[in-house]
């Protein structure tokens, strides 16, 4: 919604990666930011991206194509507790708001 | 480190009926959030404020009042509730614009039940 669309869920295997995607066509950009939330618990920031190509943070690892509208989070090394849902939200030219996408929610097996 | 801390966790109430919920911040940022979660859609914004005393409407402002009488709390009215807006309705605080872009740090939610 509002601009920012994400895939609904995911479902990955212990050990390999996962990769979030997220596209935007919202009016203006400042810059991506990707947060994780666990069931029943608040969002937590993982990332934030403003510059086009990959920002490589270790166990995360985040994308952007600013031409192409389109970012990705990869996970890699995966992990049961990695399971979550994993939120993308655009930054406009007014700094102080943040655009959501629904969430996409990654389902890690054994 | 800080927290944000929402009150209650759970907010029960009739139709039509007043209700309020709380958020207190102890990060000292100056601007703060409310948006609503429902399940399957992304987190909409219903009020934001940057600073004591100033309120900005966001997308989903309609039914809700919102007040920021001191710097570390921002309170939420919900002037009639509906059965439709059950929800979850997250707080969230901002420092502001730096290296991380608007980072924000969420409070735990408040859970709307409407009978």
């Amino acid at each position: 919604g509002q601009g920012v669309e994400q895939p609904d869920n995911l479902m990955s295997v212990e050990g390999t990666f996962a990769r979030v995607n997220c596209t935007y066509s919202t009016s203006g950009f400042n810059g991506l930011s990707w947060y994780q939330q666990r069931e029943g618990h608040a969002p937590v920031f993982l990332s934030y991206v403003v510059l086009d190509g990959l920002k490589d943070s270790g166990h995360f690892s985040t994308f952007l194509s600013r031409s192409n509208g389109y970012s990705y989070l990869l996970l890699t090394e995966l992990q049961i507790k990695d399971s979550a849902s994993y939120l993308c939200a655009v930054s406009k030219p007014n700094y102080n708001v943040l655009y959501f996408g629904s969430g996409t929610k990654l389902t890690v097996e054994p | 480190g800080g927290i944000i801390t929402q009150t209650p966790k759970f907010l029960i109430g009739q139709e039509g009926q007043k209700l309020t919920l709380k958020c207190q911040q102890n990060f000292n940022h100056d601007t703060m959030y409310w948006y609503r979660q429902d399940s399957g859609k992304g987190l909409r914004l219903i009020y934001y404020s940057i600073t004591e005393n100033d309120l900005q409407k966001g997308d989903l402002s309609e039914g809700y009042d919102a007040s920021r009488e001191k710097k570390s709390s921002f309170s939420l009215t919900v002037t009639s509730a509906q059965k439709n807006e059950m929800a979850v309705f997250l707080c969230a605080s901002s420092p502001g614009t730096g290296n991380s872009g608007n980072t924000l740090y969420f409070g735990e939610g408040s859970r709307l039940i409407v009978v």
